[in-house]
This record gives structure tokens, sequence and C-alpha cells, in this order.
């Protein structure tokens, strides 16, 4: 069965500084990553997600990310961030074999100083 | 732009109340899923469905039950409420292509008093 693990519960970031939330997964074969956020009150917005080929995605937002298969890991990036990125971000593995229930990591809440 | 509605957004409830929540996709996904998150919490998948008639419990136990009739729709009912009941209800949907992204509704707030 896959897993995710985000290491971080919270982050403080100032407005204008670069962002960086760690992702980590496990599965057995080639896992497809998503990267969503959410507001409060409110539904998950996919960011952008990797399925294959090229392993830096560009997401919506400003938002990118990089597969590492050496590391297992699939960490969003963002360099600059406005107050408007103050939200909690999840990452979620899904698999061929799950059949695209995706398996979410417990978020990582971004809090932005001004 | 293709939507994933649900309704309602609140709800404040009894114990031992039936409730229903909705939950329809104008995308004509065949697949579609119920997550249950707590306050702070992550998602924890609690029923999902590949097709009309077809419905399947998720990986967290839950007491709730789902239908499938319509592509379009895929409601979610508890028959007593009881306060371990108290979360957010979020539905979801997406294409059956292997990798394809999944489309979260806004959610539905449920507190069971």
């Amino acid at each position: 069965a896959q897993s995710v693990t985000q290491p971080d519960i919270h982050i403080t970031v100032s407005e204008g500084a670069s962002l960086e939330l760690r992702c980590n997964y496990s599965y057995g074969a080639t896992p497809y990553l998503f990267w969503y956020v959410q507001s409060p009150g409110q539904g998950l917005q996919l960011l952008l997600k990797y399925f294959s080929g090229d392993t830096l995605v560009q997401g919506i937002k400003g938002f990118e990310a990089e597969f590492k298969r050496s590391q297992s890991s699939f960490n969003l990036r963002k360099p600059s961030v406005h107050w408007s990125d103050a939200a909690e971000y999840f990452c979620a593995v899904g698999a061929r074999a799950a059949g695209n229930k995706l398996t979410f990591g417990g978020g990582t809440r971004v809090l932005v100083k001004p | 732009e293709a939507d994933i509605y649900q309704t309602p957004r609140y709800l404040v409830i009894g114990t031992g109340k039936k409730i229903t929540l909705e939950c329809s996709q104008t995308m004509g996904h065949d697949k579609m899923y119920w997550y249950q998150q707590d306050p702070g919490m992550e998602l924890h998948l609690i029923h999902y469905s590949y097709g009309v008639n077809s419905t399947e419990k998720g990986d967290l136990s839950s007491e709730s039950t789902v239908s499938r009739i319509r592509t379009e729709h895929f409601p979610l009912t508890l028959e007593s409420a009881r306060p371990s009941h108290t979360s957010q209800y979020l539905c979801a949907s997406s294409e059956s292509s292997i990798g394809a992204a999944t489309h979260f509704g806004p959610g539905t707030r449920l507190t069971v008093t």
C-alpha cells in the first residue's frame, strides 16, 4: 500500500520569500503524485501533478514540484510567496493498482508574515 | 468550466437524525469518491464508485452508505447521526484514465449535537 509523509506540520514564511514544502512517499512502483491546496472552509484545488516524463512539473499560481525517485520525494516550491498563499497544502499519491484512489499526507499549514 | 457541487455546505443536526449529503458533478466522470476530513487533519477515503451501480468502501471505516444510480450523482447517507460523525465530508470525481487528476467539491461541514 502507498503512504505519504509531510514532515512539516506548520511553516511560516515572510511575504516575498521562497517556500519549499516537503513530501515523501512510499510505493513500490512509479507513483502518480499530486499537490493540492486547501483554503479555510474550502475544498481542495489541484496545484500540479506528476504522471511521467519531465521530473520538474509546473503548476498553477507559480508553484513547481520536482519528482526525485532516488529520494522518494516530491517537494513543492515557490520562489516568492504572496499573502494569498497562506493555506493548507496536501501531497497525495495515486497508484495504478489503486484505481486512482488517492492517499494523502497529513498536510502542511503555511502562514505568511507581512 | 465543469464543476462538482455539494449541498448543504454546512449542517448542524441532532443525534439520531437521518441525513443525506448531496454531491453532483457535471464533468461526466465515471469515478467518484467521498473523503472525510477532521479539522486540521488529512483526508481519508470512506467510499468510492467506479460507475453507475458500483460502490465500494474506502480505507477508513464509516457508518455512512452511498448510492450511484446516475453518473453525475453520488449522495452519502447517515441513517442515524451521532456526534462522532462530526467532520468535513469532501466529494470528488476523476476520469477513468490512469493518473487522472481528482477534482474536489467545496465540502460539507457536518456538526452533530
